[in-house]
């Protein structure tokens, strides 16, 4: 089935120590997103790539940072993470909304950030 | 920029009640609009969508919506609740113009024997 992965589904670090969270699709889709969600929460957008273009969320804090080698592959960096990171981050995926069509997002599993 | 509101945090039903759950959104033009669920630490699985056309959408799990413009409402609304869909609802709005997608604060669900 086609799917958005995120590994690991779990993550714990310590403070300062930088991580890296993984987020894979097999959906083919060409925009991929970050959200980190705080508990009880609502989804915030982190940033998100159309193809390569890197589209940054003008809140979003210098200490995250996102690479996508190719289209199935988004990577989040925390470079330095602390205490107030700790979170579920979400990546989803979509075809470009512009178009019309089928256009929602579809969402991982989520990966569980622990800072100590 | 897009904005969306859900006006209750939390809400208790019965099971075999009659749900409501209300979302109002703020944009420009005519939204996308999404209800996601969320159950405890999962993701976000889509119940249902508007883009265009109908204005009465049916979802999956037996959720419907009903976008009205002249209220910017796009309540969720389902006949008889199962215990199942307790969970955390969010509802989404959609620009036509770029890929941003914004989220409402959710609305927990709690589901009463």
């Amino acid at each position: 089935d086609a799917m958005v992965i995120q590994n690991p589904r779990y993550q714990v670090t310590q403070f300062g120590k930088p991580v890296t969270l993984s987020c894979s699709q097999t959906l083919n889709h060409n925009v991929m997103y970050w959200y980190q969600q705080k508990s009880s929460q609502a989804p915030k957008l982190l940033f998100h790539y159309y193809d390569k273009d890197f589209n940054n969320e003008a809140d979003t804090p210098d200490n995250f940072q996102s690479r996508r080698p190719n289209t199935s592959f988004c990577f989040l960096d925390i470079r330095s993470p602390g205490l107030g990171d700790a979170a579920m981050y979400l990546c989803a995926t979509s075809r470009d909304m512009r178009d019309r069509g089928n256009n929602e997002q579809f969402f991982g599993p989520g990966t569980r950030l622990t800072v100590l | 920029a897009q904005s969306v509101t859900q006006p209750d945090i939390h809400i208790t039903v019965s099971e075999g009640a009659s749900l409501e759950l209300r979302c109002n959104y703020s944009y420009g033009a005519t939204p996308y609009l999404f209800w996601y669920v969320q159950s405890p630490g999962q993701g976000l699985q889509l119940l249902l969508k508007y883009f265009s056309g109908d204005t009465l959408v049916q979802g999956i799990k037996g959720f419907e919506a009903e976008f009205k413009r002249s209220q910017s409402s796009f309540n969720l609304r389902k006949p008889s609740v199962h215990w199942s869909d307790a969970a955390e609802y969010f509802c989404a709005v959609g620009a036509r113009v770029n890929n941003d997608m914004r989220f409402g604060a959710g609305t927990r669900l709690t589901v009463k024997p």
